[in-house]
């Protein structure tokens, strides 16, 4: 089946710890993306890759660091420095350079600071 | 101003209604448009998209764009109780560079 997987489903983190979310897709899209969603925020882009071993910086990437060295695979590092890290976070790909920008969503990553 | 306004809800109606959800955006460059339903805990899921001004239909979903009033629209008939979830709108197009903007959604309760 083609599709995005996103892991783990939960996470949990103390404060001052830096903790990885995994994003893997193989729907062959180029592009992937990274939002954090808040209650009535809707969603907020927090970095984004076309293409391999490239990416951009969203409306909100202080204290995140993204890495993109396969195309199937996009992991997202919330850092000590994200002052608000507890959020619902939404990895999605697409295919580039398509005026469409149709995005596919995994199911998401729920991390708690505790 | 919000590049994308959409109402949060919630929105509550009887099993068989029409609903009617509705967005608007500022940005005269967005060129394509969006609609994604997602239920309580999940990734947001695919519904509609249109990238023209008009009615697409698919089901009992309807989407609407009107770009000369900035303002988009989906259109669901017979709902059911499984319709219940946010609906959040969507829109992007060349802005300096490809853009998509979400709203912030709006949720929808459809009761039996």
């Amino acid at each position: 089946d083609g599709g995005i997987t996103q892991s783990p489903k939960y996470l949990f983190r103390k404060e001052g710890q830096n903790v990885t979310l995994s994003c893997e897709q193989n729907l062959n899209h180029d592009a992937m993306y990274w939002y954090r969603q808040d209650p009535g925020q809707g969603l907020r882009l927090i970095y984004y890759s076309q293409i391999v071993n490239d990416f951009q910086k969203g409306d909100i990437a202080e204290g995140y660091s993204v890495s993109r060295e396969k195309k199937e695979s996009f992991p997202l590092t919330v850092t000590s420095a994200q002052k608000n890290p507890t959020a619902f976070y939404l990895c999605a790909s697409s295919f580039r350079d398509n005026l469409r920008n149709e995005q596919f969503f995994g199911p998401g990553t729920r991390l708690t600071v505790l | 101003q919000k590049e994308v306004e959409q109402d949060p809800g919630p929105l509550s109606v009887p099993e068989g209604a029409i609903v009617s959800l509705n967005c608007t955006y500022s940005n005269s460059a967005f060129q394509y448009f969006m609609w994604y339903r997602q239920y309580s805990r999940k990734g947001p899921e695919l519904l509609m998209y249109t990238y023209s001004s008009g009615n697409k239909e698919d089901g009992r979903f309807t989407a609407q764009v009107d770009k000369s009033s900035k303002y988009i629209s989906l259109f669901i008939r017979d709902s059911q109780p499984s319709d219940s979830a946010t609906y959040l709108c969507a829109m992007g197009g060349y802005t300096g560079g490809f853009k998509t903007i979400f709203g912030a959604g709006t949720r929808l309760f459809v009761k039996a």
